[in-house]
């Protein structure tokens, strides 16, 4: 089975433009979840999705979105983007999600640069 | 809030020898999970070894197992044999009654051949 996969792999933007960054989670997963790492760091936790419905938020300003489609795939938004958002974004599949401790598989990220 | 220390930003170690990665973390929780995950230059995070709080028994993994000390919240990885293919980020990793994993901030592990 294919793991959990994210496109694209790097993607450079300047300040104030908006992005999107794409996951696929492994067959069967029903919950998404979204990481940042910034350089040097651990990676800080932003959004989970479970059946389509946000199930938890980190501490980020609301210029970060998400959404999960039917098909379970998801799509992180971050509008007017600052130099500060550079890193490297990680998706997280569960087999279940929401208040389960199922095991997190992640995907190989995507690095954003924003100049 | 959960917070996890990794107080050894690198370690290294010859290859066949053995090496431990140190974690303590602080929460008033008393079910949660913990977890090593491996990040190579690759990126992938790759996860290594989970222990359920519950379980008195530490978990292992092949080459890989933990020094659960749970009235001390410390989470500690032992390698042995360690191989070239080891050598990557380590991180640290708790998880209570949410959905996050709250991450520490690393070990870099260099092994020597």
């Amino acid at each position: 089975d294919a793991g959990v996969t994210q496109s694209p792999t790097h993607l450079i933007k300047t300040r104030g433009q908006q992005v999107t960054l794409r996951c696929s989670p492994i067959s069967g997963h029903k919950s998404v979840s979204w990481y940042q790492q910034v350089l040097g760091q651990g990676p800080q936790f932003i959004f989970q999705y479970y059946e389509k419905e946000e199930r938890g938020r980190g501490n980020f300003p609301d210029r970060f979105s998400a959404r999960q489609f039917p098909n379970y795939s998801s799509e992180l938004n971050v509008n007017a983007l600052l130099l500060g958002d550079s890193a490297l974004y990680l998706c997280a599949s569960i087999r279940r999600g929401g208040w389960s401790t199922d095991t997190q598989y992640f995907g190989p990220g995507t690095r954003l640069t924003v100049l | 809030a959960q917070t996890v220390t990794q107080s050894q930003p690198e370690m290294s170690v010859q290859e066949a020898e053995t090496v431990t990665l140190s974690c303590t973390y602080d929460t008033s929780e008393s079910d949660y999970y913990l977890f090593w995950y491996k990040q190579p230059p690759s990126r992938q995070m790759i996860l290594v070894i989970r222990q359920e709080a519950y379980k008195q028994q530490n978990a292992t993994e092949n080459r890989f197992s933990v020094n659960f000390q749970k009235a001390a919240k410390s989470f500690s990885l032992k390698i042995s044999d360690s191989q070239l293919g080891d050598a990557a980020m380590y991180f640290c990793a708790f998880q209570g009654g949410s959905e996050k994993l709250v991450f520490g901030k690393g070990t870099k592990l260099t092994v020597n051949p």
